[in-house]
């Protein structure tokens, strides 16, 4: 079974800040992690992933991840926030063996502010 | 829009009663996965579908079931229904039964309010 902990609930930043948005996961197998976005009133969208390689992968919207094996992280990275970055993200993990559903962090709201 | 269809979007209830959730998977997908997001709970995966047949159960409620139809759509039956089933329940589909690399696309979700 796996399971995936987002330390921070919420996450306030000014517009044009850095902001980085943790996530950590635990597995007893391989792991293939997802950064899913939501925001207001709309269902989920895929943000990014990491299946496999290079172990940092970037979203077209200048959000980055970095699979750190070592330190079972995938943190969520963008180097200048805008006001539309607004949403709550998840956190998600499908192991390679078994159940092939998502599991979700309890996911983070970014709140950028003017 | 990611193609995923939910109806209703919003249904209020009554305790003690029974509702069903209506999903449109993405022109082509064959699997069809419900989850529940509340706000103690988080997002919680509760069952999935493969071309007809149930794949993978999570943590759903025997009081809750689910089918997907020949023409591939899904229904998610909640009944006996309690003040704590309010959430916004998910359906996501993906191509295949969720090979590692499959992305599951979501829709808008309907927000089940229990009175």
């Amino acid at each position: 079974a796996q399971s995936v902990t987002q330390l921070d609930s919420q996450v306030p930043v000014f517009e044009e800040a850095p902001v980085e948005l943790r996530c950590n996961y635990s597995s007893s197998v391989s792991v293939y992690l997802f950064w899913y976005v939501q925001y207001p009133n709309q269902g989920l969208q895929l943000l990014l992933k990491y299946l496999s390689g290079s172990t940092l992968v970037e979203s077209i919207n200048g959000f980055e991840a970095e699979f750190n094996k070592s330190q079972t992280s995938f943190h969520l990275r963008k180097p200048s926030v805008h006001i539309s970055d607004t949403a709550e993200y998840f956190c998600a993990v499908r192991g390679d063996t078994g159940r092939r559903a998502l599991t979700f962090g309890s996911g983070t709201r970014l709140q950028v502010q003017p | 829009d990611s193609g995923v269809t939910q109806t209703p979007k919003h249904l209020i209830t009554a305790t003690g009663q029974r509702v069903t959730l209506r999903c449109s998977p993405r022109s082509g997908d064959l699997s069809v996965y419900w989850y529940q997001q509340s706000l103690d709970q988080g997002l919680q995966f509760l069952i999935q579908y493969y071309n007809g047949e149930e794949r993978a159960k999570g943590n759903i409620l025997e009081r809750f079931s689910a089918q997907q139809f020949p023409d591939l759509h899904s229904e998610l039956n909640l009944s006996s229904l309690e003040l704590g089933d309010s959430a916004l329940y998910f359906c996501a589909s993906s191509v295949d039964g969720g090979s590692l690399n499959t992305e599951a696309f979501f829709g808008q979700g309907t927000r089940l309010t229990v009175v």
